[in-house]
This record gives structure tokens, C-alpha cells and sequence, in this order.
């Protein structure tokens, strides 16, 4: 059991510049959680799939964010035009569906800083 | 929708004494979960200790309980014989079962250990 893991750790773009970042699940894992937390505060949640379905998405900040898990297995979440306002700690977690505990398990997170 | 409330947002603790993290709640769902995560200066979310909605007795997990008063809607988190590597930031957070069980958490309790 490797994990989860997500890359790149730290970002740094360009505001109006789009970028991507990669989670990559326990891999028996069939729940993959989407959360941005900004500093001083908890982390938020923004999208969730299962399997490849994305099942919740109504609170992605703008539609300048998105989210794809094509396989069911890794996934991406990429922020198009990004501005200052998008600079957090983006952290990606995993959980496995049909356990009583539904404890997810959360990656390092990837760094997002917008210049 | 759900709220997660932390009221205490730094606490000194003497090494090898017993600290209490508070956690109140609102959701008016009968069927959720409660869970504390730990996050160290390095950034990951470390899962601590899970309470079920349904379950009679208080969660523990080593040095790490949970005091659950459901009428109350608070789930404190105690934790015994502290020591220095317990200073982190500490997260309560609920999901709701059968809801996607994406999780909402506090604003968080900075914990600091003295030696």
C-alpha cells in the first residue's frame, strides 16, 4: 500500500495561465474526493467520484475548474485561467466503499501559488 | 446542510497531561459520521479516530477518544499523555452517510505541546 499520492507537490503559474494536477488513489480504492483548503482554514470540498462517474460537482468554485477521472483510477483536476484568489493547498483523498468506517485517506497535496 | 464548529483556535498542553479538543456539530440527518484528523506542519491529513452516529459506545484508538454526547451534538476529542509530536493542527469533521460522504470540517484547533 503505496498511498495516495499527488504531483506536482508545489506549483507555481501565472495568473490567466491553466494548470493540472494528478491524484493517484489506493489503488482498491473506488472513492476519489476533491478538497481545496486555504490557509488558516479547514479543507473544503469540491468533487467526488466513484469508480469513473463523477457523482458531485455543484461545488467546483467556477466553472473555470474540472474534473476527470477517466479509468476509475487516477484522477486530474485542472483550473483554467487561474487568478490569485486560486492560490491553496489542493488535497486529494481516497476511501473504499462498503467498509462501515467510511475514512477517507488523504494524499500530500499540491501546492497552487498564482503570481 | 451541515456545520462543523471548533471554538478553540490554539491550546497549549504540558507534555505527558491529557488535553480535550472541542467539536460541536448541526446536521439534522440521523445517519452520519464524526472524525478528528491531525495535520502536522508538513501538510498531510492524518486520519485519527472515527464516531458513527448509531454507535453506543465512545470511539478510542490508542491515546486518542472520542467523547460523544449526540443529544448535545459535540465530539470532543481527548487525547492522553500528550507528547511533543502530538503539536499539529486538528480537524473535527462529519460526513453524511448515503450522501456521498464527502466531508465537512471545522475551522480547526492549532494543538502545542510543552515540554
Amino acid at each position: 500500500d503505496t498511498g495516495v499520492s499527488q504531483d506536482p507537490r508545489h506549483k507555481i503559474t501565472k495568473r490567466g495561465q491553466n494548470v493540472t494536477f494528478r491524484c493517484d488513489p489506493i489503488s482498491e480504492h473506488n472513492r476519489l474526493y476533491w478538497y481545496r483548503q486555504t490557509l488558516g482554514q479547514g479543507p473544503e470540498f469540491l468533487t467526488y467520484f466513484q469508480n469513473e462517474a463523477q457523482l458531485e460537482k455543484s461545488r467546483l468554485l467556477s466553472d473555470r475548474f474540472s474534473a476527470e477521472r477517466p479509468k476509475g483510477s487516477f484522477s486530474t483536476l485542472e483550473i483554467q485561467r487561474t487568478e490569485q484568489g486560486d492560490s491553496a493547498m489542493y488535497l486529494c483523498a481516497s476511501s473504499l466503499v462498503g467498509l462501515v468506517v467510511h475514512e477517507q485517506y488523504f494524499g500530500p497535496g499540491t501546492r497552487l501559488t498564482v503570481t | 446542510a451541515q456545520k462543523i464548529t471548533q471554538t478553540q483556535p490554539g491550546m497549549f498542553v504540558q507534555e505527558k497531561e491529557a488535553v480535550t479538543l472541542d467539536c460541536t456539530y448541526d446536521t439534522s440527518d440521523p445517519s452520519y459520521g464524526l472524525f478528528w484528523y491531525k495535520q502536522p506542519s508538513s501538510g498531510e491529513m492524518i486520519f485519527l479516530i472515527y464516531q458513527g452516529s448509531y454507535d453506543q459506545q465512545n470511539a478510542t484508538e490508542g491515546r486518542y477518544s472520542l467523547n460523544f454526547q449526540k443529544a448535545r451534538k459535540s465530539a470532543n476529542l481527548v487525547i492522553s499523555a500528550s507528547q511533543l509530536g502530538d503539536s499539529a493542527m486538528y480537524f473535527c469533521a462529519m460526513s453524511i452517510h448515503n450522501a456521498g460522504n464527502m466531508l465537512t470540517f471545522g475551522g480547526g484547533t492549532r494543538l502545542m505541546v510543552k515540554p
